[in-house]
């Protein structure tokens, strides 16, 4: 079965202190691994998606990349408009369906 | 370009009522799915579509119908409302048949079952 595993559950920054949000994931065969973010309210916004190890994707302050079992985002000197929960997911490529297993996420506080 | 608009945001049903939870995407895109968010836990895909008459079941699709008689729409549809559903319901689409891409998702509707 498709595992997600994020860390840690919470973060709580100061504004331009960089860290990183952990993704550890199970599947048979990685058909991709997204990242989204999510404000109170609303649905996930997309930010990156990786297919294979090695793969690295860079967004503004944001910056993804992807191992065999994990994957990080890290985040680089960050700003109050950066707080949110981002979720991690992953698509195997096996299965009876086209399943997208997510995982609890990260929810992020960045304080001025 | 509206994206994915779900209606309606909010709603409260009885036990054992039924609901069509209506979205729409102006974006052509193949594949559609309805996810369910509860405290605690990922989202979860209740049922999926990769094209006009063409649906499947995801994680957790009981209690759940669903069709795609256009691209554009994919409503879900619950047959008797129990307090378990109680939740946000997501939808999403994206470009790719095999759902590998970026989703867009839908703003939300929050369903409550009393």
């Amino acid at each position: 079965e498709d595992q997600v595993t994020q860390s840690p559950e919470a973060l709580r920054l100061q504004e331009g202190e960089s860290s990183s949000l952990n993704c550890s994931y199970t599947v048979s065969g990685l058909r991709g691994l997204f990242w989204y973010r999510q404000d109170p309210g609303k649905g996930p916004e997309f930010l990156f998606t990786l297919y294979s190890a090695g793969e690295e994707k860079e967004k503004e302050r944001l910056k993804a990349t992807l191992t065999k079992k994990e994957s990080f985002l890290h985040i680089t000197a960050p700003k109050p408009e950066d707080s949110a929960t981002y979720l991690c997911a992953v698509q195997d490529n096996g299965g009876g369906y086209q399943k997208v297993t997510f995982g609890i996420g990260t929810k992020l506080q960045v304080i001025p | 370009n509206a994206g994915v608009t779900q209606t309606p945001k909010f709603q409260v049903l009885k036990t054992g009522q039924s609901m069509t939870l209506q979205c729409a995407q102006d974006m052509n895109h193949e594949y559609m799915s309805w996810y369910r968010q509860d405290p605690g836990m990922g989202l979860r895909l209740i049922h999926y579509s990769v094209g006009a008459g063409i649906t499947d079941q995801g994680e957790v699709p009981n209690g759940y119908n669903v069709s795609r008689s256009t691209t554009e729409d994919f409503p879900l549809r619950l047959l008797s409302a129990a307090p378990s559903q109680t939740s946000v319901y997501f939808c999403a689409s994206s470009y790719s048949r095999t759902g590998n891409t970026e989703a867009f998702f839908g703003q939300g509707t929050r369903l409550t079952v009393v």
